[in-house]
């Protein structure tokens, strides 16, 4: 079993719609949660990261951690098309903060 | 400024073939990571170079891959006799490195390898 599942998806959704996108994870050393998007043929680029549990919001973006429940959650509200992407969630413990484990990647459609 | 560059964008090769692909990091940045990404997976964590430290092998697939990271700046990853299985896209990241404090890491774009 892998350390950080995410749902597979692929997820479509009309534009303006809300998006919920998680994982779960089974190493309860892991502090920081990481969301990435990844455009095609693009590398990664960090959208949002959060330090132990809690919610952290930034515009249209929310990220939530439930440490309890070893699941993490990335809402994105009014979503548009420009949000079509990848996205991998990705943990790192605090004795290891550069390490970090992703999951496979939630692929997003926003369709106008 | 400059993000983090890879070279070459696309290699094609034939089984059996040695291969090296370079990565340039973002300057001052310390820390150094490749990883692997095959189609529809996330990434593979391969190996993890932070400053004059011994570098984190843990996640190089076999001892056909290696790394080196020169003057603390530029790295290599390099591939021998190449299998089909080692058809995928090579990501390079670096960061500044924090201590136990998060380190954002910085992608390049990537390497699309493919062994024929």
């Amino acid at each position: 079993q892998k350390e950080v599942e995410q749902d597979p998806g692929p997820l479509s959704v009309p534009e303006g719609a809300i998006v919920s996108l998680n994982c779960t994870y089974s190493n309860s050393a892991f502090q920081y949660f990481m969301w990435y998007r990844q455009y095609s043929r693009k590398g990664p680029e960090l959208l949002m990261y959060t330090y132990s549990s809690g919610n952290k919001e930034d515009g249209r973006f929310t990220a939530q951690v439930d440490k309890s429940s070893k699941y993490i959650s990335l809402f994105i509200r009014d979503s548009q098309p420009s949000d079509s992407a990848t996205y991998l969630c990705a943990m790192s413990a605090l004795t290891n903060a550069g390490k970090s484990t992703f999951g496979d990647g939630t692929t997003l459609t926003v369709k106008p | 400024g400059a993000g983090v560059s890879q070279s070459p964008s696309n290699k094609v090769t034939e089984k059996g073939k040695d291969v090296e692909l370079r990565c340039d990091p973002i300057s001052g940045h310390t820390a150094l990571y490749w990883y692997r990404q095959s189609l529809g997976q996330g990434l593979e964590f391969l190996i993890y170079f932070q400053g004059n430290s011994a570098p984190d092998k843990s996640g190089l697939p076999s001892d056909r891959f290696s790394a080196e990271r020169t003057g603390g700046s530029v790295s290599t990853l390099t591939i021998q006799r190449t299998q089909q299985e080692d058809s995928a896209v090579y990501l390079c990241a670096s960061s500044f490195y924090r201590g136990s404090s998060y380190n954002e890491q910085f992608f390049g774009p990537g390497t699309r390898l493919t062994v024929l």
